[in-house]
């Protein structure tokens, strides 16, 4: 069975630093890329990055949101995804879920974590 | 960048087809992904590759796109479908992945 369990969401101040992890279980993590997404309370869906495998020289990419501020990586010894996030702002509090990709879509998603960026 | 435009709000009576609507700049030429998610749970994949089910999806769910409209279709809507749902692409051009706002369906 496929798992993703995210973790590390938590209360921080504006211009602070979180580090989130996702752990993978019940398929091939190393193969796969694996991506975040947030979504804001009472709002949609947004995409904040993908980390690819090692195949693809773990290329990363970022929404523009994010871009500059944000760093995916990935530790396949540990089947775990992170998603390291500084100099946050108030606009980035929501939850965060790990996804894995599967084709150009998402086929399995984690429970998500929450992140609340205020004074 | 690629912008997918979904209607805020669907309602439907219970037996009756829903039909969401995602709109996007010749999305007929991606491949477009639907989701379902209900309140306090994450998303779930309910159509795949314009038209495909996941493993489990009834069939009641199908998906169709073309032009510059793709299509998610409920057929014999229920109570338990009632849900948010978001579509979403990859824009091969920018590498970027996009979703839609996300369309309520609601069951009176």
């Amino acid at each position: 069975e496929v798992q993703l369990v995210e973790s590390g969401g938590g209360l921080v101040q504006p211009g602070g630093s979180l580090k989130l992890s996702c752990a993978a279980s019940g398929f091939t993590f190393s193969g796969s890329a694996m991506h975040w997404v947030r979504q804001a309370s009472g709002k949609g869906l947004e995409w904040v990055g993908r980390i690819r495998s090692k195949a693809n020289s773990y290329a990363t990419a970022y929404a523009a949101s994010v871009k500059g501020r944000f760093t995916i990586s990935r530790d396949d010894s540990k089947n775990t995804a992170y998603l390291q996030m500084n100099s946050l702002k108030t606009e980035d509090t929501a939850v965060y879920y790990c996804t894995r990709q599967s084709g150009d879509g998402f086929d399995y998603w984690g429970q998500g974590t929450l992140v609340t960026v205020s004074s | 960048s690629y912008v997918l435009t979904q209607p805020p709000s669907v309602s439907v009576a219970p037996g009756q087809t829903a039909r969401i609507t995602c709109g996007g700049n010749n999305i007929g030429s991606k491949s477009v992904h639907w989701y379902q998610q209900k309140p306090g749970q994450a998303p779930v994949l309910v159509v795949y590759d314009d038209s495909d089910r996941p493993s489990g999806i009834p069939e009641r769910f199908s998906g169709s796109n073309s032009g510059n409209t793709a299509t998610l279709t409920i057929s014999r809507v229920e109570a338990g479908d009632e849900a948010d749902y978001y579509c979403q692409v990859w824009d091969s051009s920018s590498d970027l992945w996009v979703f839609g706002g996300g369309t309520k369906l609601t069951v009176l």
